[in-house]
C-alpha cells in the first residue's frame, strides 16, 4: 500500500483556491489516488479519485503528474464550510483491494 | 438506500467491562473496515473484511479486540476488559470491490463514541 505524506495543516481565506499536495513515492501500478474529506464528528467522505492527469468533479479537481509520485487536490473558491481534514491515499482499483490506510491528513482552516 | 449504520452512537462503560459495537454496511458491499479515531488524531486501521477471505487483523492493538462479520453483512467489534485508552470514536466503512465497481469508494458510518470511565 502506498505511503502518503501531506502537510499537517493549511490556512486559507474564503474565496481563495486551495491546493493540497500529497506525496506517494511508492504508489503501485494498480493504485488509484483517492481523497477523502472529514468534518468534525463525522466519518470521512469520498471526494475524488484519479489515476493519471486531471480529474474534475463538482467538488474539486485532482492533478496527477505522469510519474504519479504526487497528487494535488484543488478546491476552487473555498468557503468556511470547507474547513475539514483532507486525506489522500492509494486505493487498489477493483480486484483484490486491501485495507485502506489513512495518514494523518491535512487540516484545512478557512477563515472569513 | 441507507448508508452505513453504526450502533450505538454513544457508549459509556466502566473500565474492565466488555463492549460490543455494531456496524450494518451498505447492502451488497463486500468489503468492511473498522477504524479507531482518538480526539484530534487520524484514523487508525483496525480490521478489514473482504468477502469470504480471512480478515486482515493486522491493525488490532491487542488481543482484547476482536471482530466478526456474519453472513458477509453485519459486523460486530468487541472490546474485552475495556481500558481508558480505548476511549475513541470507532468508525466502520464499507465498499463495493471487484466486478462492477467503477471506483473503490468507501462509505463511512457516523461512528460510535466510546468513553471508558
Amino acid at each position: 500500500l502506498a505511503k502518503t505524506t501531506q502537510p499537517i495543516s493549511m490556512d486559507s481565506y474564503e474565496g481563495q483556491e486551495v491546493n493540497i499536495t500529497c506525496s506517494h513515492n511508492n504508489i503501485a501500478t494498480n493504485d488509484y489516488i483517492t481523497w477523502y474529506q472529514q468534518f468534525p464528528s463525522q466519518g470521512p467522505r469520498f471526494i475524488i479519485q484519479g489515476y493519471k492527469t486531471k480529474v474534475t468533479n463538482e467538488v474539486a479537481s485532482l492533478f496527477i503528474p505522469a510519474d504519479r509520485k504526487s497528487s494535488t487536490l484543488s478546491l476552487p473558491r473555498v468557503s468556511l464550510s470547507d474547513t475539514a481534514v483532507y486525506y489522500c491515499l492509494g486505493e487498489n482499483y477493483g480486484g483484490s483491494q486491501g485495507n485502506l490506510i489513512f495518514g494523518k491528513g491535512t487540516k484545512l482552516s478557512v477563515k472569513p | 438506500g441507507a448508508g452505513v449504520s453504526q450502533s450505538p452512537s454513544n457508549k459509556v462503560t466502566e473500565k474492565g467491562k466488555d463492549v460490543e459495537l455494531r456496524c450494518d454496511p451498505i447492502s451488497g458491499h463486500t468489503a468492511l473496515y473498522w477504524y479507531r479515531q482518538s480526539l484530534g488524531q487520524g484514523l487508525e486501521f483496525l480490521i478489514y473484511f473482504q468477502g469470504n477471505s480471512a480478515p486482515d487483523k493486522s491493525g488490532l492493538p491487542s488481543d482484547r479486540f476482536s471482530a466478526e462479520r456474519t453472513g458477509g453483512s453485519v459486523s460486530t467489534l468487541t472490546i474485552q476488559r475495556t481500558q481508558q485508552e480505548d476511549s475513541a470514536v470507532y468508525l466502520c466503512a464499507s465498499s463495493l470491490v471487484g466486478q462492477g465497481a467503477s471506483k473503490t469508494e468507501a462509505f463511512f458510518g457516523q461512528g460510535t463514541r466510546l468513553t471508558v470511565v
